[in-house]
């Protein structure tokens, strides 16, 4: 049961253009999104993360949309570059009781072409 | 100010024996996380401890356990390894990893190939 879903594992982009990288939940418990990037053989480097309370948040060239009706997020990168070219994941958390775990999409490769 | 940092990076072993990782946090964070990455089954949490104690726990067999010391560092063992236990452990830290919704940070990782 995949509570986080990102169902596209890839994405090409022209440098310069706008990246969308999109997310799916099912679990409305959840009400802290993050996203993360991953090169090979590294740990996810975060990238921004929004609260349920919002529905925007930017930071430099990358914007995280919510739309908690819909279940649904995105990330925005504008304009892209080829050192974006990475494994991007977005996760989501909910409090478990005094703790949080973050439930992880499966990931989608955007490679940025110069 | 120093990452979150994991040692070994990379590991080899053979099944049946167990095996010993290691996550040193960021300074001044004292939630310590560990999951799983395989191809298939993406990031996977196993356990979250705060202050020494396990607060969290993941849909994991027991093999796999954990601790945290009290200088926060945390180490992780799976027992009688399997085949199926080849993966990317990695380890995140967050300040208390309470319902103030920390963000996690992230290790480099320990590459464990089970043969």
């Amino acid at each position: 049961d995949q509570q986080v879903k990102q169902n596209s594992p890839s994405l090409s982009v022209q440098e310069g253009r706008i990246s969308i990288l999109n997310c799916d939940y099912t679990n409305s418990m959840f009400d802290y999104f993050l996203w993360y990037k991953k090169y090979p053989a590294e740990g996810p480097t975060f990238l921004i993360s929004i609260s349920s309370i919002k529905d925007k948040n930017e930071d430099g060239r990358f914007t995280v949309f919510l739309n908690k009706s819909a279940k649904h997020l995105s990330l925005h990168i504008v304009p892209s570059q080829p050192g974006d070219s990475a494994v991007y994941f977005c996760a989501a958390s909910s409090a478990s009781g005094s703790a949080r775990q973050l439930t992880f999409g499966s990931g989608t490769q955007l490679t940025v072409l110069p | 100010k120093a990452g979150v940092t994991q040692t070994p990076r990379y590991l080899i072993k053979t099944r049946g024996q167990q095996v010993t990782l290691s996550c040193s946090p960021i300074s001044g964070h004292r939630s310590v996380s560990w999951y799983q990455q395989t191809p298939g089954q993406g990031l996977q949490f196993l356990f979250e401890y705060f202050s020494e104690t396990q607060r969290n726990k993941g849909n994991f067999p027991g093999r796999f356990s954990g601790r945290q010391f009290s200088n926060s560092r945390s180490e992780m063992n799976v027992s009688t390894l399997e085949l199926g236990d080849s993966a990317l452990y990695l380890c995140a830290s967050s300040r208390t990893g309470g319902p103030n919704t920390d963000t996690q940070y992230f290790g480099p990782g320990t590459r464990l190939t089970v043969l």
